[in-house]
């Protein structure tokens, strides 16, 4: 069965630094979203990506966040100077145009040192 | 030292019996719900999910139910097994948008 993959999925940074993680849909997918789950708490909405734009953002998507899928495989989530608080585990999700449901990806756990 | 987080509420069901999981939702514009499953150290799984013109679905060995008069959905696991164990989301969307989490519920299943 098809499955999003993400890589890596451990990344350890020191605070400042620019990070890049990456996601691989599945292969018929056009909708791609991130989320971020910090340690203990519930899944949320980072960006959702269409047609190589932004579709919505949530205000943890601020000026330090970008997305994009440079290839037309990868999509990829940069965040260019990293803070304490991005640690957290970042989940990629995709979806057919046809169907709502979302799949996720196995997630990038991110330690912001 | 102090603990940090959300503390999750914790459903104990012995192996082989039936598991209830529910969830309030707040979002009345919410037409798309789904059940996900979360193992630890992993991402959420797609259980089942049910939209706002039914109120019963039914998966193998699970059953969703939308109550949108009380805005309540529920998840029934049929003969619960070990590897049920995990955190369950429910979740909703406005339809083809980004979902929306809730806080989760804990299954232990008790061998």
């Amino acid at each position: 069965e098809p499955e999003v993959t993400q890589t890596p999925s451990h990344q350890v940074t020191q605070m400042g630094q620019e990070v890049i993680l990456r996601c691989v849909p599945i292969s018929n997918h056009l909708y791609f979203y991130w989320y971020r789950q910090i340690l203990g708490q519930k899944v949320e909405f980072l960006v959702s990506f269409y047609n190589n734009e932004i579709s919505e953002k949530s205000e943890i998507f601020d000026d330090q966040f970008s997305v994009e899928r440079p290839d037309g495989s990868n999509f990829t989530l940069k965040i260019r100077s990293t803070k304490l608080e991005d640690s957290a585990m970042y989940f990629c999700a995709t979806r057919t145009e046809a169907k709502e449901t979302q799949y996720f990806g196995p997630g990038t756990r991110l330690l912001v040192l | 030292g102090e603990s940090v987080g959300l503390h999750l509420p914790t459903l104990s069901v012995q192996e082989g019996d039936n598991s209830i999981i529910n969830c309030a939702y707040s979002n009345s514009a919410s037409d798309y719900f789904i059940w996900y499953k979360q193992e630890s150290g992993k991402g959420p799984q797609f259980i089942i999910d049910i939209r706002s013109n039914m109120d019963k679905r039914q998966g193998q060995r699970v059953t969703v139910l939308l109550n949108k008069t009380v805005k309540h959905l529920s998840l029934q696991i049929a003969a619960t097994q070990p590897g049920d164990s995990a955190v369950y989301f429910c979740a909703e969307s406005g339809g083809y948008q980004k979902v929306t989490f809730g806080t989760g519920t804990k299954l232990q299943v008790i061998p």
